[in-house]
């Protein structure tokens, strides 16, 4: 079955600390990948995507993800954690078997709380 | 581009009464869905449709939710009868064929 998994329900760190919220998943074939973020009483916020090419993706507001096909991970990265990245955060693999359908299967979520 | 729209950003109802959310995707979207999400369940995918068609309703959660798309411009999802474990954030989210989906706000309910 297809799934994502976001093995930590949060995430704290420090101002100014590099932050990585992490995300693996199953699927058949070559995954296409996204990252999403959610602040308080908004709707999902695109961030970056995964297609093919580079395992490195640069994302919005500074934030990149490292796809890793061995390990099959797609963790979310910033050198330079700020106050207001605080949010919850979402991966995402589209599902293969939608018939070519931009449906997405999203992981449970993590809160990721910046402290100064 | 004004983003996926969604109305009304706030309900508040009584149970037994009908819902209906609604929702416009951005111009030139062929796919629409729509998302419910809960601190319990998290985000659900409830129902998603393809150039106005339905494609999979396999995550409405019982007979009382009905969703429907008349033209590529607008999305309604109705709750009748509602009742309070329907109390929920209501995403609608629309995505061009490449692939990343674009949500709206959100309708927040409350069924007393």
């Amino acid at each position: 079955a297809q799934s994502v998994a976001q093995p930590e329900d949060q995430v704290n760190v420090a101002e100014g600390n590099p932050l990585t919220v992490k995300c693996t998943y199953s699927v058949s074939g070559n995954p296409y990948l996204f990252w999403y973020v959610q602040y308080p009483n908004r709707g999902l916020q695109f961030l970056l995507k995964y297609i093919t090419g580079d395992n490195l993706v640069k994302g919005s507001y500074g934030f990149e993800a490292e796809f890793n096909k061995s390990q099959t991970s797609f963790h979310l990265k910033k050198p330079s954690a700020l106050v207001s990245d605080s949010a919850l955060y979402f991966c995402a693999v589209r599902d293969m078997f939608s018939g070519g359908y931009n449906k997405l299967i999203f992981g449970a979520g993590t809160r990721l709380a910046v402290h100064p | 581009d004004a983003g996926v729209i969604q109305s009304p950003r706030h309900e508040v109802t009584e149970m037994g009464q009908e819902v209906t959310l609604r929702c416009k995707p951005i111009s030139g979207h062929n796919s629409l869905f729509w998302y419910r999400q809960t601190m319990m369940r998290g985000l659900e995918l409830l129902i998603y449709f393809n150039n106005n068609v339905p494609i999979d309703d396999s995550g409405m959660p019982e007979d009382r939710f009905s969703a429907k798309m008349p033209n590529a411009s607008f999305s309604t999802l109705k709750i009748q009868p509602s009742e309070p474990r329907d109390s929920a954030v209501y995403f609608c989210a629309s995505s061009p064929p490449d692939l990343e989906q674009f949500f709206g706000p959100g309708t927040r309910l409350t069924v007393l």
